[in-house]
C-alpha cells in the first residue's frame, strides 16, 4: 500500500526556535498534503491543505506566520513551527491523497511528537 | 459547527466478544465516513469507507459499519474480536462541499486481553 514517512518522529527544541517536520509520500505522487495536530485525549484537527506547487490553505484561527507550509515537491511537503512555543508542544500528523484517489481518503505518517520547552 | 462524537473513549474486551463502536456526527447534508485503525506506534489506516450505495460497508480484519442516515451514525461493528485488534479507532467525515477536510472524532481505545 502506499507509505507516507513523517521525520522526525519526535523532536524537543527550545523556546523560540524553528522545527522542520517533512512528510513524503514515498510511492506515489501526492498533489494534496494534509497538516493535522492533535492535543491529548482530542480528535486531529486538520490545520492547513497544502497543494503542489501553490500556497497552503489555513483552517480558520492558524497562525499561518506560524506554522509555514511549503509543497515543493509531487512527493514532498514541510510544516515549519516558527518561534516555538510551549502551548506549539503537540503531535503533528501528516496525510497525502494520491491523485487518482477519491473524496477524502488519504494516506498517514506516523506523526511527530514536537516538545517545546 | 460540524462535528464527530465518539462516545466510547476505552473499551476493554476479551478474545472473541463481540465489538461496537459508536459514532455520530453532525451535519445535515452528503458525507462521506471513514474508520481508521492505529495500531500501537503505527501509522493510522483506513479500515472501511462509504461513500454512497449499500449502507453496510464491509472493510478490512473482519470489521463492518453500518450508515444509518436517519441517526446520523456510522457505527463500527466486529462480530468476535481478537487480541490483535487492540488499537485506537477514529470515526472521520468529510462533506461533499468540501472533500478535503477530515472531520475526526476524539477516537476509541480498544484493549482486547488473550
Amino acid at each position: 500500500g502506499a507509505v507516507v514517512s513523517q521525520h522526525p518522529s519526535w523532536v524537543i527544541c527550545k523556546s523560540g526556535t524553528s522545527v522542520k517536520i517533512e512528510c513524503r509520500s514515498l510511492d506515489f505522487q501526492a498533489t494534496t498534503m494534509f497538516w493535522y495536530r492533535q492535543f491529548p485525549k482530542q480528535s486531529l484537527m486538520l490545520m492547513a491543505t497544502s497543494n503542489e506547487g501553490s500556497k497552503a490553505t489555513y483552517e480558520q484561527g492558524v497562525e499561518k506566520d506560524k506554522f509555514l507550509i511549503n509543497h515543493a515537491s509531487l512527493t514532498l511537503s514541510t510544516l515549519t513551527v516558527t518561534s516555538a512555543h510551549p502551548e506549539d508542544s503537540s503531535f503533528y500528523i501528516c496525510s497525502a491523497r494520491a491523485v487518482e484517489v477519491r473524496t477524502g481518503e488519504a494516506f498517514f505518517g506516523q506523526g511527530t511528537r514536537l516538545t517545546v520547552v | 459547527a460540524q462535528s464527530v462524537s465518539q462516545h466510547n473513549h476505552h473499551v476493554i474486551l476479551s478474545e472473541a466478544a463481540s465489538l461496537e463502536l459508536g459514532c455520530n456526527y453532525s451535519y445535515g447534508g452528503t458525507v462521506n465516513l471513514f474508520w481508521y485503525v492505529q495500531y500501537p506506534g503505527q501509522h493510522l489506516q483506513l479500515l472501511l469507507k462509504y461513500f454512497s450505495g449499500d449502507p453496510l460497508v464491509k472493510g478490512i480484519k473482519g470489521f463492518e459499519a453500518e450508515f444509518i442516515k436517519s441517526k446520523f451514525s456510522f457505527n463500527l461493528r466486529k462480530p468476535s474480536v481478537q487480541w490483535s485488534d487492540t488499537a485506537e479507532y477514529f470515526c472521520a467525515v468529510s462533506l461533499s462541499y468540501n472533500t478535503d477536510k477530515l472531520i475526526f472524532g476524539t477516537g476509541t481505545r480498544l484493549q482486547v486481553f488473550p
